[in-house]
């Protein structure tokens, strides 16, 4: 299985300021015939289910505010928050789907 | 819209099997696989497997091959998820989710969660 490891597991920035939340996978997951990275990331508030923000490592899902971006190729990947706001105070989630599913731990993102 | 909504929570005891339903809204239900994830209370996120309601076919995951049973009823656009010989550590938030685009294995949206709770 690929294993998806996040830093840091929790995170405090300040309203306004930029998070940065990072996945490293044990083996790439980019498929070489397609040059796309199957790596999403997700946001989940308490007692909601995950909601996906990027999926093919950069694409913003339609109506996923632009100040959420997702950089990164291979093994290393960044979710970016550009200005933090207080609604997004979340646990965040990369996954991998170059093969069977699997998540990494989660990162606690507050203010 | 599209909407998945599951049944309710559920108090099982060990050794017991439980099923979980998912209803599909808003879209074909046919052509999209739903996957199930669960999240032990605190914890991370871990897939179970997936069911393709246009065939019934499935692909488990190891870990839960021989304890799990995904099946659907196109009649009524639900799939079901039957997870048999509960233990403690299967205490979760189950949740059923639609890949968003056919054949690509990221997810949305997902259901609102199913809480199982296995206690003797």
């Amino acid at each position: 299985d690929f294993v998806m490891t996040q830093s840091p597991d929790s995170l405090a920035v300040s309203l306004g300021e930029r998070a940065t939340i990072n996945c490293k996978s044990s083996q790439s997951v980019l498929y070489s015939s397609n040059n796309k990275n199957y790596l999403a990331w997700y946001q989940q508030k308490p007692g909601q289910p995950p909601k996906l923000l990027i999926y093919w490592a950069s694409t913003r899902e339609s109506g996923v505010p632009d100040r959420f971006s997702g950089s990164g190729s291979g093994t290393d990947f960044t979710l970016t928050i550009s200005s933090l706001q207080a609604e997004d105070v979340a646990v965040y989630f990369c996954q991998q789907y170059y093969t069977t599913p699997t998540f990494g731990q989660g990162t606690k993102l507050e203010i | 819209q599209v909407h998945l909504v599951q049944s309710g929570a559920e108090v099982k005891k060990p050794g017991t099997s439980v099923r979980v339903s998912c209803k599909g809204s808003g879209y074909t239900f046919t052509g999209y696989y739903i996957h199930w994830v669960r999240q032990a209370p605190g914890q991370g996120l871990e897939w179970m497997g997936w069911i393709n309601p246009n065939t019934g076919g499935t692909k488990y995951g190891q870990k839960f091959q021989d304890r799990v049973t995904m099946t659907r009823d196109t009649s009524i656009n639900t799939v079901y998820m039957e997870l048999s010989r509960l233990m403690s550590d299967d205490t979760a938030v189950y949740y059923c989710a639609r890949e968003a685009v056919p054949a690509d294995t990221y997810y949305d949206p997902w259901g609102q969660g199913t809480l199982v709770v296995v206690s003797s």
